[in-house]
């Protein structure tokens, strides 16, 4: 069974741009979360999107958006990039509707802003 | 209150040893506990999760305890090897609609040979 998987791998981008970054869930599964990662403020909690819909979203500003489509898979969306969205953007995914299944982490988005 | 707090930021231990990290919280709301190991290049890996209904769980070399009345909870891995060397987060995170994990901020653990 495939895992999580996220394109592109790593992006440089300069500031003021905008960048979308792909996820595709394991197979089955509905629901898919975004969080981003960094070495000062560690693995931060973006959004979550379940059958196309958001259930619940982070304290990140409106410029992070994110949408998910019928096949589950999902993109999220930086807008008017500034050089503290430099992280790694890690991609799960779950099964089910509980809160108590498994969370399956992609390797993550790269990102580099200049 | 939505914080958890990991502890320590590093920690160097010897093959065979006992590895211990250590986590926090505050918000008594919060009803599921996972750790998750992470390697250079990879996303977290599950590697356990308890409930705050028990006060312990094993599994093979790692074990989870878990304090409720003093919201804490701490991760062991008996008879450490170096294929151990990993980052390791504590999460916690309680029903809303989805789950939302709040990370610690991780432990950066060497096993030396």
């Amino acid at each position: 069974k495939a895992g999580v998987t996220q394109t592109p791998r790593y992006l440089i981008k300069t500031r003021g741009q905008q960048v979308t970054l792909s996820c595709s869930p394991i197979s089955g599964h509905r629901s898919v979360s975004w969080y981003q990662q960094t070495p000062g403020q560690g693995l931060q909690f973006l959004f979550e999107y379940f059958s196309e819909t958001q259930r619940n979203k982070g304290n990140f500003p409106g410029r992070f958006s994110g949408r998910q489509f019928s096949n589950s898979r999902s993109e999220m969306n930086v807008s008017t990039l500034e050089l503290g969205d430099s992280a790694l953007y890690l991609c799960a995914s779950r099964g089910g509707t509980a809160n108590t299944g498994e969370l399956f982490f992609g390797e993550g988005s790269r990102l580099t802003v200049l | 209150q939505q914080q958890v707090k990991q502890s320590p930021q590093s920690l160097i231990v010897q093959k065979g040893g006992i590895s211990i990290i250590n986590c926090a919280y505050e918000n008594t709301a919060f009803d599921y506990f996972p750790w998750y190991q992470q390697f250079p290049g990879k996303g977290p890996a599950l590697l356990i999760a308890i409930r705050p209904d028990v006060s312990e769980k094993k599994e093979g070399r790692f074990t989870i305890s878990f304090n409720k009345s003093a919201k804490q909870f701490s991760l062991h891995i008996m008879d450490s090897q170096p294929g151990d060397s990993a980052t390791y987060f504590c999460a916690a995170s309680m029903y809303q609609g989805a789950q939302k994990l709040v990370f610690g901020q991780g432990t950066r653990l060497t096993i030396n040979p």
